[in-house]
């Protein structure tokens, strides 16, 4: 079992549309959540960093994670395509090393 | 929020020159900084961890000796690919994360391309 899965997509929904992006960790261990967003050829940007379970909001995007289900996920509202880009979900803590999501490409189509 | 450049932002290199690439903290004290090798349409494949003033601690299929990593300051680490073959042609992006800290801030990138 992978430590984290991220489904890669691609995932491609209209402008103005909500969308869930999500992973699944195997590392109970695990307690700060990132969200990265990547466009072609740049590095990633970091858009939400949680702690431990709960939910976080900033602008358009939501985050949440379930510790108990090992599930974490974002959600943007009002989709525009300047959001289209590869969102990478990201997991730390408990004395373990940063583990990256494969990253989800997400096409917001005008 | 935090800053982190790269420089070169890309480079194209005759196969068996050494390339260095630059990684700053600009606004922040990174005392751990990471090196990350990204292949099109791929994920983030981290290389190796430096920490300042430390010997780099590299991860497992990636060689010390190709991939020659400096961490002299709390704001400045390079990654030196020694006699670079097309084969080390790909996208390098460092991160930097300040003591404490859980998160990593990544620079942009830099693209090398061997010939």
């Amino acid at each position: 079992q992978k430590e984290v899965e991220q489904d890669p997509g691609p995932l491609s929904v209209p402008e103005g549309a909500i969308v869930s992006l999500n992973c699944t960790y195997s590392n109970s261990a695990f307690q700060y959540f990132m969200w990265y967003r990547q466009y072609s050829r740049k590095g990633p940007e970091l858009l939400m960093y949680t702690y431990s379970s709960g939910n976080k909001e900033d602008g358009r995007f939501t985050a949440q994670v379930d510790k108990s289900s090992k599930y974490i996920s974002l959600f943007i509202r009002d989709s525009q395509p300047s959001d289209s880009a590869t969102y990478l979900c990201a997991m730390s803590g408990g004395g373990f090393k940063t583990i990256f999501g494969a990253g989800t490409r997400l096409f917001v189509k005008a | 929020g935090a800053v982190v450049s790269q420089h070169p932002s890309w480079v194209i290199c005759k196969s068996g020159t050494s390339v260095k690439i630059e990684c700053r903290s600009l606004d922040f004290q990174a005392t751990t900084m990471f090196w990350y090798r990204q292949f099109p349409k791929q994920s983030l494949m981290l290389m190796a961890t430096s920490n300042e003033g430390s010997k780099a601690t590299y991860e497992q299929g990636v060689e010390k000796d190709k991939f020659l990593i400096n961490h002299a300051s709390l704001t400045l680490s390079t990654l030196t690919v020694t006699s670079a073959h097309p084969e080390d042609s790909s996208f390098y992006i460092c991160s930097a994360r300040n003591q404490g800290g859980e998160t990593q801030y990544f620079g942009p990138g830099t693209r090398l391309l061997v010939l």
